[in-house]
């Protein structure tokens, strides 16, 4: 069974770009959560996806936006990049049956935007 | 959301238990309370969670007060790969995948 898996790493892009991070979910899950976190600070949510729709935001712009493929991959879209979304963001992937259900989290991707 | 008052940072020894507190008194009575650590330069993971009794697994044991206001994460044998950023969260069980962070409890651990 393979664990989370994000892409790319790390990342470098200047102020005002767009960016496309990538998820795939662990084998089995039907639903994906995507956090922010700056250094020294907790996660923060940003969205959750469950097939394929999404289901919950945080408090986050509508320039970050998310999809959800039917094989449970997902993609974190940030449009007109900012200083301030420098940051680690990170994918979740669970299975939800109507209740709660564990987290498991990739190792996540370093974003620094110039 | 019930809000979380962690130490930003404990110490402990090699081998030794180690009690990680967490205050949570606006707790609603169906929030169940999730533990989730942060190893350096990795994602969380779950550690342990528990509703009203004691739990055990083979991570930790979770200890939750009478009134559910307080919990009480207790490692017991600290090993140095236990040195992470410990987070106490309360979840609804309907909630979802929403899961609430907050600034943690800092956990450094001699050898």
């Amino acid at each position: 069974e393979t664990g989370v898996t994000q892409s790319p790493t790390h990342l470098i892009k200047t102020r005002g770009q767009q960016v496309t991070l990538r998820c795939s979910s662990q084998s089995g899950h039907n639903t994906v959560s995507w956090y922010q976190q700056a250094l020294g600070q907790g996660p923060q949510f940003i969205f959750q996806y469950y097939r394929e729709e999404e289901n919950g935001r945080g408090n986050f712009p509508p320039r970050f936006s998310g999809l959800q493929f039917p094989n449970y991959s997902s993609e974190l879209n940030v449009n007109a990049l900012e200083l301030d979304d420098s940051a680690l963001y990170l994918c979740a992937s669970s299975f939800i049956r109507g209740r709660m259900g564990e987290q498991f989290f990739g190792p996540g991707t370093r974003l620094t935007v110039l | 959301d019930a809000k979380t008052t962690q130490p930003n940072s404990m110490e402990s020894n090699e081998e030794e238990p180690v009690h990680l507190p967490c205050n949570h008194s606006t707790i609603s009575g169906t929030d169940y309370i999730h533990w989730y650590r942060q190893l350096p330069s990795q994602g969380p993971e779950y550690v342990i969670h528990g509703l009203t009794s004691n739990v055990n697994n083979r991570m930790a044991s979770l200890a939750i007060a009478e009134d559910r206001k307080s919990s009480t994460l207790i490692l017991h044998r600290a090993t140095l790969r236990d040195a992470a950023v410990y987070y106490c969260i309360p979840r609804r069980d309907n909630q979802g995948g929403k899961l609430i962070f907050g600034q943690g409890t800092e956990l450094s651990v001699k050898p």
